[in-house]
């Protein structure tokens, strides 16, 4: 089946760095890669759609200059978080869809990850 | 906007009884509509996926049903189990468009 790895699985910063996140379809290629954020007890909220070779779409609040998203090939798509503030601790969720598996657009979910800033 | 609404937020049940989560949707133009589980922490595994044009399906012990007219789908465990204790999320995709928005969520407890 379609997987998606996620990494790191979690990390803790400091207030002011920035935190790269990784998601890679491991036995697939992605066209299309999707950033959600995750509140504790809130849903999953897009935040962007990444295209391969292209920019990324940002939602309405978002800010992509805060939230840089690079999608430079079919298995890859990062998102940094840039000069992370507290208030950006969050979990972060991937997903992408398999452009050839004839399966439309079901999204495979990476693992997560777990972001806290001090 | 398409708002996703899930009832009840919480659940708690004695294991072997069957249940129904619900998931009420604001915009019937849907493509599909997918429930998930997400356990603690953790990222979030499909279950059961139904397209706009089907009525419901199935798998194991879980029927999830969709009636897109009115804007509501159900997801029935039967016989449930410890295991089945997670978070469940209902999900919509747009016609025309690739982006779920998703419930917020019921969290179920299933006592042994």
């Amino acid at each position: 089946g379609a997987v998606v790895s996620q990494h790191p699985s979690r990390v803790i910063c400091k207030s002011g760095t920035s935190v790269k996140i990784e998601c890679r379809s491991l036995d697939f290629q992605a066209t299309t890669m999707f950033w959600y954020r995750q509140f504790p007890k809130k849903s999953l909220m897009l935040m962007a759609t990444s295209n391969e070779g292209s920019k990324a779409t940002y939602e309405q609040g978002v800010e992509k200059d805060k939230f840089l998203i690079n999608h430079a090939s079919l298995t890859l798509s990062t998102l940094t978080v840039t000069s992370a503030h507290p208030e950006d601790s969050s979990f972060y969720i991937c997903s992408a869809i398999d452009r050839l598996a004839g399966t439309g657009n079901i999204q495979y979910f990476g693992a997560g990850t777990r972001l806290s800033v001090l | 906007k398409q708002e996703v609404t899930q009832i009840p937020a919480a659940l708690s049940v004695p294991e072997g009884e069957n249940l129904v989560l619900n998931c009420s949707f604001t915009d019937s133009a849907i493509y599909n509509l997918q429930w998930f589980r997400q356990d603690p922490g953790k990222g979030l595994t499909s279950l059961l996926l139904i397209q706009s044009s089907q009525r419901e399906q199935t798998s194991g012990r879980l029927n999830a049903s969709l009636d897109k007219s009115s804007g509501r789908s159900t997801l029935y465990i039967a016989a449930s189990q410890p295991g089945d204790s997670a978070t469940y999320l209902c999900a919509v995709s747009k016609a025309g468009a690739n982006n779920l928005f998703f419930g917020t969520g019921t969290r179920l407890t299933v006592i042994p």
